[in-house]
């Protein structure tokens, strides 16, 4: 089973205006850790924003925030004011312990496509 | 502060011949991770490394893939021999946690394109 799920492969969006990108994951740990990392066309990765399993608040980071909703196991990526730069690929990753020696290792999700219109 | 670096940047091959990545970590960095990212997927764990110990190697397809941090510095990936599945961008990372918690933030480097003909 995918443990982390990304449904959409492309998304498009107008500049300035918001675009939310999903992620879905699977996991039976209750501490674990969530990311999101950007991937342009040059093909370097970019870490956006994390999230904790414990933490009570969304993650914000300038315009980035993460709607965490632990329940349905979502952490769902929100872009404010989208701007042309924003077109790239999106990653969704998951740290989770080792169940053997508790040490995290990381799973990344599929990606999606983000293309900003100008 | 100098970022992840990789070489080759690009590398080119044929079926069942040999290959090798090196990359260096940011400096300090105690965990270093090599990945396979095949076009259209999202980057997959090959090994975690914590200074110069394995931590994860279960996804190394062992009969082909070695890497080896020697000196719990930089590292060095090598397929032997390179398969056409293998096509690929390899990319590496570090984070600076002596102990990976699930907090440790990646950076990464610029990744090798290998390709395989």
């Amino acid at each position: 089973a995918q443990k982390i799920t990304q449904t959409q492969p492309g998304m498009f969006v107008q500049e300035k205006e918001a675009v939310t990108l999903d992620c879905t994951y699977d996991t039976s740990d209750q501490s674990y850790g969530l990311f999101w990392y950007k991937q342009p066309s040059s093909g370097e990765m970019i870490f956006l924003i994390y999230q904790g399993s414990y933490d009570e608040q969304n993650a914000t980071e300038g315009r980035y925030s993460l709607n965490f909703q632990k329940a349905r196991k979502s952490a769902n990526l929100v872009i404010s004011a989208s701007q042309l730069g924003d077109s790239a690929m999106y990653f969704c990753a998951m740290r989770e312990a080792l169940t053997s020696g508790g040490s995290y290792i990381p799973t990344f999700g599929r990606g999606t496509s983000l293309i900003v219109h100008p | 502060e100098a970022g992840v670096a990789q070489s080759p940047r690009y590398k080119i091959i044929e079926k069942r011949q040999s290959v090798a990545f090196w990359c260096n970590p940011i400096s300090g960095h105690a965990t270093l991770y090599w990945y396979q990212q095949i076009l259209g997927q999202g980057p997959k764990l090959l090994i975690q490394f914590q200074n110069n110990g394995v931590v994860d190697d279960s996804q190394l397809p062992k009969d082909r893939f070695s890497a080896e941090r020697l000196k719990g510095v930089d590292s060095t990936l090598k397929i032997q021999p390179a398969k056409l599945e293998d096509s690929a961008v390899y990319l590496c990372a570090s984070s600076d946690s002596l102990s990976t918690k699930k907090t440790d933030t990646q950076y990464f480097g610029p990744g090798t394109r290998l390709t395989v003909l």
